[in-house]
């Protein structure tokens, strides 16, 4: 399987705060770029995702910016709440017929503090 | 619609017993996926069928794995004998489309 670097595998950030999570990928040929958030005793769900073409996709308080040439994209969660506390993975999906399979970075573990 | 379905959600099981783990996918969901979660190893796919058929065992950790899904509503993951090392949650999950998978929530199996 193509490897997904995630990092940091922790974050604290206090609430209000920027949440930043980043990924790097080895390998160019992906076409979609998905990330899920994942509660304690819950399975994942997904967040947000963008595909190559554009740079940047915003949904509320949750951004994705992504940098092809750099193989990396990341999450930002602007005014972060307690709520938000939960495991985030990003992911990557291959182009072509195993388009249908995902995979996933190590997680982060985000704890935001009221 | 309930969302993917998982039974039994919690199994604790001797070294060496037969384990099977059940999945109904969301109606009318083409694909299903077989995950493993653990500390140390994070998601692992194990397996993935496409209109019910296989197409991916390759993160199918060894020949006591074994998968199927007889039909578009059902699929089950057997371990056969189980270890200690199986101990993990195992979840499944099922697509409407390309990376937008569904989840279910998971079977917590710990091996004694």
């Amino acid at each position: 399987q193509q490897q997904v670097k995630q990092s940091p595998q922790s974050l604290i950030v206090q609430k209000g705060g920027i949440s930043i999570i980043n990924c790097a990928y080895e390998n160019t040929a992906f076409d979609y770029f998905p990330w899920y958030q994942q509660f304690p005793g819950k399975g994942p769900a997904l967040l947000i995702a963008i595909r190559p073409d554009v740079s940047e996709k915003k949904e509320g308080r949750f951004t994705i910016s992504f940098n092809k040439s750099a193989k990396q994209f990341s999450l930002h969660i602007m005014d972060s709440q307690p709520g938000d506390s939960a495991t985030y993975f990003c992911a990557v999906v291959p182009t072509g017929n195993a388009g249908n399979m995902l995979t996933f970075g190590g997680g982060t573990r985000l704890m935001v503090k009221p | 619609d309930a969302g993917v379905i998982q039974s039994p959600r919690h199994e604790v099981t001797e070294m060496g017993q037969e384990v099977t783990l059940r999945c109904k996918p969301i109606s009318g969901h083409n694909s299903l996926f077989w995950y493993r979660q653990t500390m140390m190893r994070g998601l692992e796919l194990l397996i993935y069928f496409n209109n019910n058929v296989p197409i991916d065992d390759s993160g199918m950790p060894e020949d006591r794995f074994s998968a199927k899904m007889p039909n578009a509503s059902f699929s089950t993951l057997k371990i056969q004998p189980s270890e200690p090392r199986d101990s993990a949650v195992y979840f499944c999950a099922s697509m409407a489309g390309v990376g937008e998978q569904y989840f279910g929530p998971g079977t917590r199996l710990t091996v004694t």
